[in-house]
Parts: structure tokens; C-alpha cells; sequence
């Protein structure tokens, strides 16, 4: 049973507007959350994280939005560029110290 | 910058071989990760280690195990590969437990197809 879930497997955006990618998940240990991006032929990278003590943490034209008592957070980039073309993984831990546990991933296109 | 070096790209065996996955990271890192990505199933913790000759199983270790001879290394073994082991296979590490040390750096991930 998947803990994190990623339910939409792809997004297509036009360049400009704005990417919504979410994330649900169900264990209520996790508190903190990180988001990580994945090109093609490249390991994952870090794109921005989330204690459970906020609701929000922006940095640059990303931004995530937690909100606890949905179990569900999301991740906001505005405006959109073409370089945002990705798949976007959430990801959770919790008392169990460093382990991550990985949703499915979404494809994001953004079309110029 | 932190690296992480994954030894193969690509690597192509037949079922039955005995397959060495090696990572290597150049950070001093205390903790090392080996994940596997299917479609659909994001990554998956096979095994990793807090220090060396240490190991810790993931979420799915059968039909693996794993080496930590020294700290910068970690090695994936498949005893017997398998079909269904074909995936890609990412090794990460990470400085210790907690907070924003959960930030994990990543290989670029080997691709193994077991024929």
C-alpha cells in the first residue's frame, strides 16, 4: 500500500501559467516533506521542502503548500518555463529518521 | 558540489549472472541509499547504511544484498538476476538522521535490463 500517492501521472502546462502538481499521503507520522525533480538520464534532485510546523515554503518561483489535516500537499511553480519539463516526485519521512518514502511521480510538459 | 558516482550507465545480463552495482560519494556522507524506479512506483528503498559495515533493509531487499566496505562506498549485489529486477537503479547519500539532512544527493542512476 503506497503511503505516498501521486494520483495525476502527468500535467501538460502552457509556458507561463501555472503548474499544480499534488501529493496525498496517509501515514500522520510524517512531518517533513521534500519535493525533487528528474530529467532524463539524471538522478533526482532537490527542489524544496516542508516541515509539518508550516503551511507553506516558497523559494523562487516554487512553492509548496501543506495542509495537515487533508494529509495532502502541492507544489506550485509560477510562471511555468519549458525547463520545468521534469518528472516531479514528492516524498515524506518521519520518525523513522531519514528514510524517504517516494510517490509515483508526475510528468510535467510545459509547451512553450 | 556533492558526487555521486554511479560505476555504469547501462548494463545489460542474463538471468542467473551475479551483478555488482557500485556507487561511490565524495562528501563524507554518513548515510548511503540504493532505490530502484519502475513507471508508476516512484522510487523504492531497497537498502541502505548509516556507517560502514553497516546495512539496513528497505522496502523491497529480496532477491538483494549489499556491501559498505568503506564510507564513500556502496555496492548493490543481485545474487541471481532475475527478470524482474530489470529497473533503474539510483544510489543516493545523505549527511545523517533528521530535519533537513533528509535532503538526499543522487547518482544518475544505472539502467539494467536482465534478459
Amino acid at each position: 500500500d503506497q503511503q505516498v500517492k501521486q494520483n495525476s501521472p502527468s500535467l501538460s502546462v502552457q509556458e507561463g501559467r501555472i503548474s499544480i502538481l499534488n501529493c496525498d499521503y496517509t501515514n500522520s507520522m510524517f512531518d517533513y516533506f521534500l519535493w525533487y525533480k528528474k530529467y532524463p538520464a539524471e538522478g533526482p534532485t532537490f527542489l524544496i521542502s516542508i516541515s509539518s510546523i508550516k503551511d507553506k515554503n516558497e523559494d523562487g518561483r516554487f512553492t509548496v503548500f501543506l495542509n495537515k489535516s487533508a494529509k495532502h500537499l502541492s507544489l506550485h511553480i509560477v510562471p511555468s518555463q519549458p525547463g520545468d519539463s521534469a518528472v516531479y516526485f514528492c516524498a515524506a519521512s518521519g520518525d523513522a529518521g531519514n528514510m524517504l518514502t517516494f510517490g509515483g511521480g508526475t510528468r510535467l510538459m510545459v509547451k512553450p | 558540489d556533492v558526487k555521486v558516482t554511479q560505476s555504469s550507465r547501462y548494463l545489460v545480463k542474463r538471468t542467473g549472472e551475479k551483478v555488482f552495482l557500485e556507487c561511490v560519494q565524495d562528501m563524507d556522507h554518513e548515510n548511503m541509499f540504493w532505490y530502484r524506479q519502475d513507471p508508476g512506483l516512484g522510487l523504492r528503498l531497497i537498502y541502505f547504511s548509516y556507517d560502514v559495515k553497516m546495512k539496513e533493509k528497505g522496502d523491497i531487499p529480496e532477491g538483494y544484498s549489499v556491501s559498505r566496505e568503506k564510507k564513500e562506498r556502496f555496492s548493490l549485489i543481485l545474487e541471481s538476476a532475475s527478470t524482474n529486477q530489470t529497473s533503474m537503479y539510483l544510489c543516493a547519500s545523505s549527511f545523517q538522521h533528521g530535519g533537513a539532512n533528509e535532503k538526499l544527493f543522487f547518482g544518475s542512476g544505472t539502467q539494467l535490463s536482465v534478459l
